[in-house]
């Protein structure tokens, strides 16, 4: 009964490929967000979905598109995969709306190599 | 210059010794404050969170905000080695939930 559940746990692909990664919250939360964490383990927030809709997009290369099917759901597809784009992919969710109602819960991770 | 500045470490402590963790940050705007933990190879977890300044306790953390001195700081008293992770800082001035992360601080506690 995991709270934010992504799959797969790690996706080791070669160059040029697209890979999607899935992600799940049971929370019953209204938001929910991608983060790259980098080597450095520096956590970087890349979108954020409210109840389907699109409300953070930060300057990230338009290869990445997330999709959301429904609230529990926020999938994240990336097209021609780039050395660069190896690095920890976090997905998190919130009840959002206000800032008491921010508390983000994360996932585990989807570790990403790209050969 | 970053947003917000935390000190990667690794800071080394022994067991029992009180752990004193900080970020500062530069835009006064932000009003919202976290602390996640985040073990090896695992997702950050929420530790702690204020919203003003001052002080919150809870259990062995005790969390801190000095808002004009845009100075956070984390300690965490009778360390124990399961508190070994990364400490990340957060914080934001939206209510839509963009954190702004600080870079993490690996705590090593030694037995």
């Amino acid at each position: 009964d995991t709270a934010v559940s992504q799959t797969p746990k790690y996706l080791v692909t070669q160059m040029g490929n697209d890979k999607s990664i899935k992600c799940e919250q049971n929370l019953g939360h209204d938001t929910m967000y991608w983060y790259k964490q980098d080597s450095k383990k520096f956590l970087k927030i890349m979108f954020s979905y409210n109840n389907k809709e699109l409300i953070i997009n930060e300057t990230v290369p338009n290869r990445f598109s997330p999709k959301s099917p429904d609230k529990a759901h926020l999938n994240l597809h990336i097209n021609s995969l780039e050395l660069g784009d190896s690095a920890v992919y976090f997905c998190a969710s919130s009840q959002g709306g206000s800032l008491a109602k921010n508390i983000q819960y994360f996932g585990a991770g989807t570790r990403l190599s790209v050969l | 210059q970053k947003e917000v500045e935390q000190d990667p470490g690794p800071l080394s402590v022994p067991e029992g010794a009180i752990v004193s963790l900080n970020c500062t940050y530069s835009n006064s705007a932000f009003q919202y404050f976290m602390w996640y933990r985040q073990y090896s190879r695992k997702g950050p977890e929420l530790l702690m969170y204020t919203y003003s300044s001052g002080n919150k306790e809870d259990g062995r953390f005790t969390a801190q905000v000095d808002k004009s001195s845009k100075y956070i700081s984390l300690f965490i008293r009778d360390s124990q080695p399961s508190d070994s992770a990364t400490y990340l800082c957060a914080m934001t001035t939206d209510s839509w939930g963009k954190l702004q992360f600080g870079a993490g601080t690996q705590v090593v506690v030694t037995p």
